[in-house]
This record gives C-alpha cells, structure tokens and sequence, in this order.
C-alpha cells in the first residue's frame, strides 16, 4: 500500500533549529513536497524534491532520500511565525494523485 | 489577483440540503482538484480535472457532482447533504497532473457546518 508518515507534534524554541521527518512507501515515486499551513488557512507550497540531497531555499530547507523513503523539512532561525502544521506529500509515478501525510503540528515557545 | 478563489468561506446547513461551492482559478493552470480535510487535518483527493476532463475520481459518495464549464472554473455540487460532510473543502490548482513537480495553489477552503 502507500502510506506516509510525520510526527503529530512538535515544540521548538525561538531562534532555534528544527528537524520535521516524513517517511513514506508508494509504489512509484516522483517527488516529494512540503506545504506549511497556518490553522485555519490554505496549505502553500515549501518545497520539492525529486533527487538525493539537500535544498535550501533561505531558512528552509528539505532533504531526500529515495533509498531510505525518507525526507526532512529543516527550519532554522524559528520565528513565531513559523507555529503552523507542516504537510509532507508524494506521488506514485502510476496515477496521477499526490497521497497526504496528516502533517505535523509545529508549535514554536518564546 | 486572487489565484484561486472559492466561494463561499462559510457554509452552514441542515441535513438533506442541495449546496454548491463555487471555484476559478486565473493562473493559468490546466488542471484542478477538490480536496475534502477533516477534523483529523488528513487532506484526501476527491476529484481532479485536467483541461474540463475527469482525470481523478476517488472513492466518494455520487452525492457529490463537479463539474468543470472551463478549465478555469471548477464547481461542487453536495446534494442531500449529511452530518458526516461537515468539513474543510479545499479547491486548487496545478500547471500539470498533479504528483510532478508543478506545486499545488489552493483556494482558501470553505468551511462547511451541517446541522
């Protein structure tokens, strides 16, 4: 089957650095992405990768392991602004559907 | 300059009610999507449509309709609508099908309440 996996929750500290993990099986692959949404809002893009490696884009940054069926968000320098949930998601090479995570709830502390 | 725009924000309604929410896009984009987002946050495809074709259709209830007059616009149509419908409704939009490297833009959801 397909399935992704993220951690329900998270806290982190201002100023701080944060790792969100996203694990995940499909029976394809063709790229991975990240959305941030802020409670009661729309999801909106991050990121995307579809080779092994590192991306950064300013505080952002995504890993991926096609190996490992494995990524991570990296937020540096966390801001309250930041306090959102955090969707991971993929898709099968097979159809045409991105599959969900149920994302992860970030919650940043003073 | 909305990109995606739904509407409405808010919709409240009892049981057995027909209700429509309406979407447009002005991105551009060939193909879109409703999404359904429960309580639980878990985001499910329910249709996606690629230049007015049907491309997705999951597993939901015929009780939910879209149709798409152009590929700019992408309607949903509950009819006799149920407790269990009460959620987030979410429109969006992609330049390709989906599961490639063209992001999704989401409208801001309609929150739907049944009574």
């Amino acid at each position: 089957g397909q399935n992704i996996d993220q951690p329900t929750e998270m806290t982190a500290t201002e100023g701080a650095i944060v790792q969100i993990n996203c694990t995940y099986q499909t029976s394809g692959f063709n790229g991975l992405f990240w959305y941030q949404q802020h409670a009661g809002e729309a999801p909106t893009f991050l990121s995307y990768n579809v080779l092994d490696g590192l991306e950064e884009k300013g505080r952002f940054s995504s890993f991926l392991s096609r190996s490992k069926g494995y990524s991570y968000l990296l937020l540096k320098e966390l801001q309250m602004k930041d306090s959102a949930s955090y969707l991971c998601a993929t898709g099968s090479d097979s159809n045409y559907q991105l599959i969900w995570g149920a994302g992860t709830k970030l919650i940043i502390k003073p | 300059d909305t990109a995606v725009s739904q509407t409405p924000k808010y919709l409240v309604t009892q049981m057995g009610n027909d209700k429509s929410i309406k979407c447009e896009q002005n991105l551009g984009h060939d193909t879109m999507y409703w999404y359904k987002q429960d309580s639980k946050k878990f985001l499910k495809i329910m249709f996606s449509y690629n230049n007015k074709e049907l491309i997705i259709n999951e597993t939901v209830p015929n009780r939910f309709s879209p149709k798409s007059p152009d590929k700019a616009h992408l309607n949903l149509h509950i009819n006799s609508l149920e407790l269990g419908d009460s959620a987030v409704y979410f429109c969006a939009s992609s330049q390709d099908r989906g599961a490639d490297n063209s992001p999704l833009h989401f409208g801001n959801g309609t929150r739907l309440t049944v009574t």
